[in-house]
């Protein structure tokens, strides 16, 4: 099967630190990851897609400059939450694409920053 | 962009009966993948099927199965045998692969009750 494991699936941080979430695919290679944002009782909110060893896109409305996507291998994706405050509290999802045919997502991440 | 409107917020079925779920999407590509997720309350993202555009034969998996209706852009999950265990949220999803800008867009989600 194809395992995509998310780390950590719950963190509580302080206003103004940034939080560093992890994205692997621990059995095939993603070219492309997903990073989703996801609010209490609604749909997953695509924040941005990520293609290894190039820029990430992002989503209208989402700030590059506070939500940073590194995409620096085939198996890994990583987003940051920088300076993060209460309203970037949320559950946060990752998925990799397997030969853009199919999406497997990671377990989750709960921020709550306090 | 492409759209992906799932009409029913809520739906209800009794234990061992069929279900349906309704899923529409607005796209002007040709070639595109289709998903139902299910989502429990652990909120882990499942995947319960997929059906490529290309091809005109539903997908079928086990107990769930789709009616894939290209030119009406329609695309529902039905689930048979219902059991207490596919109680979820269920999500249709639609995979762009337009050239190279890849994405994966979700409808609002029909929140699934199976009654006992």
């Amino acid at each position: 099967g194809a395992v995509v494991s998310q780390h950590p699936s719950w963190v509580i941080c302080k206003s103004g630190t940034s939080v560093k979430i992890e994205c692997r695919s621990l059995d095939f290679q993603a070219t492309t990851m997903f990073w989703y944002r996801q609010f209490p009782k609604q749909s997953l909110m695509l924040m941005a897609t990520s293609n290894e060893g190039s820029k990430a896109t992002y989503e209208q409305g989402v700030e590059k400059d506070k939500f940073l996507i590194n995409h620096a291998s085939l198996t890994l994706s990583t987003l940051t939450v920088t300076s993060a405050h209460p309203e970037d509290s949320s559950f946060y999802i990752c998925s990799a694409s397997k030969q853009h045919t199919e999406a497997f997502f990671g377990q989750g991440t709960r921020l709550t920053v306090v | 962009a492409q759209t992906v409107t799932q009409s029913q917020p809520e739906m209800s079925v009794q234990e061992a009966e069929t279900v349906t779920l309704s899923c529409t999407y607005d796209t002007s590509e040709s070639d595109y993948y289709l998903f139902w997720y299910k989502q429990p309350p652990s909120r882990q993202m499942i995947l319960v099927i997929r059906q490529e555009a290309y091809k005109q034969q539903n997908a079928t998996e086990n107990r769930f199965s789709v009616n894939f209706q290209k030119a009406a852009k329609s695309f529902s999950l039905k689930i048979s045998d219902s059991q207490l265990g596919d109680a979820a949220m269920y999500f249709c999803a639609y995979y762009s692969s337009g050239g190279s800008n890849y994405k994966l867009t979700f409808g609002k989600g029909t929140l699934l009750t199976v009654n006992p």
